[in-house]
């Protein structure tokens, strides 16, 4: 079954440390994106990517770097200017058929800074 | 820039109709989406609306009005699993534009 896939599924960092996250689909989607959600909020955007070899910032993209070198990956990393990392990061990829536009989502990764 | 207000927080009895509303504020429209997530869980696709109206999906409906920017979400014969979040969420030009969620707790 098609679908997409994050790793690891919890990352405890270091103060100082870079992370990176990573994504995989093979759901032969061009679009895929990285959410940010903290507990009781909504999802916030980081970074998305239309095509291979671009991506455009989000709402809240200081703090963060991406890549798409290939369509089927779209890692995220967490650098360490980013100040406030603890959070639950969703990668999704959209898709846009007959019964709608809609997003598929990874399980996501739980990012925890020790 | 967007925006959308959702209920934070819905109890309803199991068994029971639950109706979850969306208005939004958008300068462009393609669709109002929703989406289940469950604690620690990803979220899920629910429905998509781009046009007026009620969608049917099993025990989920989704309903739009363009003119009012308002939507909602109807769960039908509520049961234990379907407490969870739902967010609804607007397509304009750009990414999609999430609610902060509606928390809905099932009790019997």
């Amino acid at each position: 079954d098609g679908g997409i896939t994050q790793s690891p599924k919890y990352l405890f960092r270091k103060e100082g440390q870079n992370v990176t996250l990573s994504c995989e689909q093979n759901l032969n989607h061009d679009a895929m994106y990285w959410y940010r959600q903290d507990p009781g909020q909504g999802l916030r955007l980081i970074y998305y990517s239309q095509i291979v070899n671009d991506f455009q910032k989000g709402d809240i993209a200081e703090g963060y770097s991406v890549s798409r070198e290939k369509k089927e990956s779209f890692p995220l990393t967490v650098t360490s200017a980013q100040k406030n990392p603890t959070a639950f990061y969703l990668c999704a990829s959209s898709f846009d058929r007959g019964g709608g536009y809609g997003y598929t989502f990874g399980s996501g990764t739980r990012l925890t800074v020790v | 820039g967007q925006s959308l207000e959702q209920p934070s927080e819905v109890t309803a009895v199991e068994g029971a109709i639950v109706q979850i509303n969306c208005t939004y504020q958008t300068s462009g429209f393609y669709g109002l989406s929703w989406y289940q997530q469950h604690d620690g869980g990803a979220p899920t696709f629910l429905s998509y609306n781009a046009l007026d109206g009620l969608e049917e999906t099993g025990r989920f409906s989704s309903f739009l009005s363009r003119s009012d920017s308002y939507g909602y979400l109807l769960l039908q014969e509520l049961q234990m699993k379907d407490s969870a979040s739902y967010f609804c969420a607007v397509r304009d030009r750009t990414p999609l534009v999430f609610g902060k969620g509606t928390r809905l707790s099932v009790i019997a």
